[in-house]
């Protein structure tokens, strides 16, 4: 049980694409997401929280207009990275969780490359 | 200001030899500490959760435990197969109850 979804894997694109990741909770209603970000050989960086038809609640220093988080129904949030550009190169990491006591369960993780 | 440490941050064992991994921590509230372990390219998979001090939990060779101040993975006659980083990460009690978490420990079991 709790399995999470994350789509797509990996993805390369031009510069200033604009680039959809998918998060679906597959065998449990998530009452929250969470999207990180995580360098190599570093942990995992907290970018935004995000909970059912609420807007989402950043972390400082991440721009909200760059990285927008849809969080629609219990069972999917998407991120989009606006107008991609190099430095916005990383591993996309989103989890779920089902009640504020619950642990949170990870999505593989999205290899986004921009060239 | 909260914080996470894990030590060490990088640990190379023989197969079957036993060890223990640490977490330590001072945050603000704590709601509870998780264990994960991450593979590479993958997202973390959930292990433990320790809500209170002197609380163990144990799954296979792992054993987890948890202080006032640290928690430890304790990992019996490890198999090349637990190779992984182990992340700890603590929930607080406000901001939403999101992770913090530490930097982790790059655990390689040789045979």
């Amino acid at each position: 049980g709790a399995v999470v979804s994350q789509h797509p894997s990996w993805v390369i694109c031009k510069s200033g694409t604009s680039v959809k990741i998918e998060c679906r909770s597959l065998d449990f209603q998530a009452t929250t997401m969470f999207w990180y970000r995580q360098f190599p050989k570093q942990s995992l960086m907290l970018m935004a929280t995000s909970n059912e038809g609420s807007k989402a609640t950043y972390e400082q220093g991440v721009e909200k207009d760059k990285f927008l988080i849809n969080h629609a129904s219990l069972t999917l949030s998407t991120l989009t990275v606006t107008s991609a550009h190099p430095e916005d190169s990383s591993f996309y990491i989103c989890s779920a969780r089902e009640g504020a006591n619950q642990p949170q369960h990870f999505g593989d993780g999205t290899r986004l490359s921009i060239l | 200001e909260d914080q996470v440490t894990q030590s060490p941050e990088a640990l190379r064992l023989q197969e079957g030899e036993s060890s223990s991994l640490n977490c330590s921590y001072t945050v603000s509230g704590l709601r509870g500490l998780f264990w994960y372990r991450q593979d590479p390219g993958k997202g973390p998979e959930f292990l433990f959760t320790l809500y209170s001090a002197g609380e163990e939990k144990e799954k296979e060779r792992l054993k987890a435990t948890l202080t006032k101040k640290e928690s430890f993975l304790h990992i019996t006659a490890p198999k090349p197969e637990d190779s992984a980083t182990y992340l700890c990460a603590v929930q607080l009690k406000s901001q939403g109850g999101k992770l913090i978490f530490g930097q982790g420990t790059e655990l390689s079991v040789k045979p």
